[in-house]
């Protein structure tokens, strides 16, 4: 059974560095084809794609967040984590890990995400 | 970066009807196409990958089609359950891009 679950602060500071966590159990990111990517949704707004780890450790990132961003795993704990910095108020949402394969591609699997809020 | 625009951005439908959602992406993304349906306060549900192929576990009301740039994301007779936001997302090249999604409403 495949699972992925978030965690990190519920509540940022403009101008700190966020981190956040996804665990997950299921699968292994060392498998030939698996891919982690982060997602996030602000409130009432569409989803918007942020960075993807793959299992040889090729890293991508959006283009307009990629100087913030830093996606990185560690396969023998079963976790993948995101650091974006600079956080600001429009950095508040909900952000989700989502799990895909190379020859799917689609995020068949998605953590039940958690909610960011930036605020002084 | 590849743009997804989804049209239109919300319909209001009765259950029985067919429903038809699109998605144009800004330069050809081949069948690389993905759908998903977004009930309030969930996560996103794999409705369907690769322009086409429907994901394990959903209804054969849902299907997809097109190639290119044009994709449609059909649901053959609307269900109660079936009434969510739906987005598009490319997985050509990354960035992978998600639409702005279609609210479907009562």
């Amino acid at each position: 059974q495949v699972t992925l679950k978030e965690s990190g602060p519920a509540l940022v500071k403009p101008t700190q560095t966020l981190t956040l966590t996804c665990t997950f159990s299921g699968f292994s990111l060392s498998t030939s084809g698996m891919r982690v990517s982060w997602i996030r949704q602000p409130p009432g707004k569409a989803l918007e794609w942020l960075a993807r780890i793959d299992w040889d450790d090729d890293k991508f990132y959006s283009t307009s967040l990629k100087t913030r961003l830093t996606i990185s795993k560690d396969t023998s704990k079963n976790q993948v984590f995101l650091t974006m910095t600079n956080m600001d108020p429009v950095d508040t949402a909900t952000y989700y890990c989502a799990r895909t394969l190379l020859r799917l591609g689609g995020y068949d699997y998605w953590g039940q995400g958690t909610l960011v809020t930036v605020s002084s | 970066d590849i743009q997804m625009t989804q049209s239109p951005s919300s319909l209001s439908a009765s259950v029985g009807d067919r429903v038809t959602i699109t998605c144009r992406a800004s330069q050809s993304i081949s069948s690389y196409l993905n759908w998903y349906q977004q009930k309030s306060g969930k996560a996103p549900n794999l409705l369907i990958y690769t322009a086409s192929s429907l994901q394990s576990g959903v209804p054969s009301r849902f299907s997809g089609s097109g190639s290119g740039t044009d994709f449609t994301l059909t649901i053959s007779s609307l269900q109660p359950e079936d009434f969510a936001t739906y987005y598009c997302q490319q997985s050509y090249s990354t960035p992978h891009a998600f639409g702005g999604g279609t609210k479907v409403e009562i």
